[in-house]
């Protein structure tokens, strides 16, 4: 799988909108970019994923730029409860056997 | 509410003690797996099963047996318990072994050993 770099801290304010990038330089075709986060002392969650086209869910919308090689997530109106480590992940789907790696991720913090 | 259930919460063994890690998920996903987080890293998977029969092993499987009976459960037996083990084990559980869609996690079950 494909490394991610991202920022290790972002802060925003509540209620504006949250866009957290990553750069996936060395993706390779078939692989898709997934964003994860994890609330302090909860399990992950998953938020998107994509492939090449841009993704938007309740949650959030993914921007992937055209030669794929960095993304943005966009969490449009963040509140305080969006205050956590976001991870984004580049792989070929959820293939059995395949362990998520999770890097250093970017810590969220939405302030009042 | 549908999700992933982890049991218990907490817990805190002595060396060489054996325990079972319960989890269970009511979403009728064919794919489970068991990862362990230590401070300040990613997660590490230990074992996953595609369906109810079958299991394998991930990357760090020593220590750990895992039994696949029902689509619902997948418990994870540590079977003489090590402080190296002292970890936060998360199972997560997605629709099949090729989901799009991600993985649903538990809230995790906290292991301390000493």
């Amino acid at each position: 799988d494909a490394k991610t770099t991202q920022p290790p801290s972002m802060d925003c304010a509540e209620g504006r909108a949250a866009n957290l990038p990553c750069n996936h330089s060395t993706i390779s075709g078939n692989e898709y970019v997934y964003w994860y986060r994890q609330i302090h002392s909860q399990g992950p969650q998953y938020i998107i994923h994509g492939l090449k086209n841009n993704e938007t869910n309740e949650m959030a919308s993914l921007i992937i730029t055209e030669d794929r090689k960095s993304s943005t997530l966009i969490l449009p109106h963040a509140t305080l409860r969006d205050t956590a480590v976001y991870y984004c992940i580049v792989r070929v789907a959820n293939r059995a056997g395949n362990m998520l790696t999770f890097g250093g991720g970017t810590r969220l913090m939405v302030k009042p | 509410n549908a999700g992933v259930t982890q049991t218990p919460k907490f817990q805190v063994l002595k060396t060489g003690q054996s325990m079972t890690l319960q989890c269970a998920q009511d979403m009728n996903h064919e794919y489970m797996s068991w990862y362990r987080q230590d401070p300040g890293m990613g997660l590490r998977l230990i074992h996953y099963s595609v369906g109810a029969g079958i299991t394998d092993q991930g990357e760090v499987p020593n220590g750990y047996n895992v039994s696949r009976s029902t689509t619902e459960d997948f418990p994870l037996r540590l079977l003489s318990a090590a402080p190296s083990q002292t970890s936060v084990y998360f199972c997560a559980s997605s629709l099949d072994r090729e989901s799009y869609y991600g993985y649903t996690f538990g809230s995790g079950t906290r292991l301390t050993v000493v």
